[in-house]
């Protein structure tokens, strides 16, 4: 399969805890972004990475988020000290650089339960 | 006002109808306009995008912009019951490559 991964699928976890989620793209592409999907609304943007570089934040990535992309591949998006908040479907995309469109293939995402 | 509003539905027709959905947007700036299916508890897949007004055809999919109204739709024909998903209209902000979605259009077809 080329498409996105991400894994895990689904976390559960106590509030307080910290979570790692894991994003592969797919392999040419050289963008790759965090959204963020809560019930009945469309995912929200919250960062994006080109190669290494992370180049926009939203404001809805506060202090307790970290993303990082180390070697321009995969990517991981960290959550400290969770709250019953954080709970969401955790999407992840790429895409390429060229041209002025950029297309965004979505992963299956990572739905995060925060009891 | 959110930038790209669109009804959540839900949205119910019979097998073999024809389905309009809808989304309006606020910045006349806005210039690309993607459909995305989702389906219940997994990600979003990219159905069309358009770039300018008019008509863009692919099988039984047809998505329309009409920058004059700030108005994008997706028709599809022959709905079939495997339709059944969320559809979330998106356009990339101006001068980012960050999306701005709609809440999606939950459609049910009915067999």
């Amino acid at each position: 399969d080329t498409g996105v991964s991400q894994n895990p699928r689904h976390k559960i976890t106590k509030r307080g805890q910290n979570v790692t989620f894991r994003c592969d793209p797919i392999s040419e592409h050289n963008r790759l972004y965090w959204y963020r999907q809560t019930l009945g609304q469309g995912p929200e943007f919250l960062t994006y990475f080109q190669n290494e570089a992370q180049l926009e934040k939203s404001r809805l990535l506060s202090d307790r988020f970290s993303a990082e992309r180390p070697k321009g591949s995969f990517s991981t998006l960290e959550i400290q000290r969770t709250e019953q908040g954080d709970s969401a479907m955790y999407l992840c995309a790429s895409s390429r650089t060229d041209g002025s469109y950029n297309e965004q293939f979505f992963g299956p995402g990572t739905r995060l339960t925060v009891l | 006002q959110k930038e790209v509003e669109q009804d959540p539905g839900p949205l119910s027709v019979p097998e073999g109808a024809i389905v309009s959905l809808n989304c309006t947007y606020s910045n006349s700036a806005f210039q690309y306009f993607m459909w995305y299916r989702q389906y219940s508890r997994k990600g979003p897949e990219l159905l069309m995008y358009t770039y300018s007004s008019g008509n863009k055809e692919d099988g039984r999919f047809t998505a329309q912009v009409d920058k004059s109204s700030k108005y994008i739709s997706l028709f599809i024909r022959d709905s079939q019951p495997s339709d059944s998903a969320t559809y979330l209209c998106a356009t990339p902000r101006s001068g980012t490559y960050k999306y701005i979605f709609g809440t999606g259009t939950r459609l049910k077809v009915l067999a």
